[in-house]
């Protein structure tokens, strides 16, 4: 299973939304992770079952979707949210396949 | 808090081994089933290998097949990668990640630990 992300780089001013979109080239049900890395840092589970988040993580943060799209929403950015974003379908093979990332700036 | 501990990065020639690990601070391994995941320079995530329980199986990536293998030590509750005929495109960071069997994510990850395959 493919995982392809857009956009590759979002760029957005503090407080505002952003929306990160992640796509499986075959339904993989809701077992779509979301992970945060920083950098320097190893990834960081932040979302699972599409839309369960890790306790955490704040409230701004949002997963939704099935199937084959997804959408991971930070409501409200904060400058720490600076960071690449991977989504990771675990509904197949061992453990999954990612996508590619999207690095998320802030304006 | 728990967390994950890899080691044994370094800086290899083409065709070396290295034998990384990864041990956990304040929780077991033996509940877990264990990933190593890579992170090529500037790159994404690329599934290494992912080893039950048990250790008794695992599976590998098609790119390092053959060359990488995964043991379980449980009593000193480590699990390594040992890697062999190492080349160029294995350069990378290096993590460790856990999870439950079944259908989970990877529910914690390591720093990692950098490996160069440099002549």
């Amino acid at each position: 299973i493919v995982m392809t992300q857009s956009p590759v780089t979002l760029s957005v001013s503090p407080g505002e939304r952003a929306t990160l979109s992640c796509r499986a080239s075959q339904s993989v049900s809701t077992n779509l992770a979301w992970y945060q890395q920083k950098p320097g840092q190893g990834p960081r589970l932040l979302i699972f079952g599409a839309s369960s988040r890790v306790t955490a993580f704040p409230a701004r943060f949002s997963g939704s979707g099935s199937g084959t799209e997804f959408t991971l929403t930070i409501s409200s950015l904060q400058s720490e949210d600076s960071a690449v974003y991977y989504c990771q379908q675990y509904d197949s093979g061992p453990p999954g396949t990612f996508g590619q990332g999207t690095k998320v700036e802030i304006k | 808090e728990g967390q994950l501990l890899e080691s044994g990065g370094g800086l290899v020639q083409p065709g070396g081994s290295l034998r990384l690990s990864c041990a956990a601070s304040g929780f077991s391994l033996r509940d877990y089933v264990m990933t190593w995941v890579r992170q090529a320079p500037g790159k994404g995530l690329e599934w290494v290998s992912i080893t039950s329980i048990s250790g008794d199986t695992t599976d590998y990536a098609n790119s390092v097949k053959g060359r990488f293998s995964v043991s379980r030590d449980k009593a000193k509750d480590t699990v390594y990668l040992q890697m062999n005929s190492l080349r160029d495109e294995d350069t990378a960071m290096y993590y460790c990640a856990i999870k439950v069997p079944g259908t989970y994510p990877l529910v914690d990850w390591g720093q990692g630990t950098l490996v160069t395959v440099s002549s």
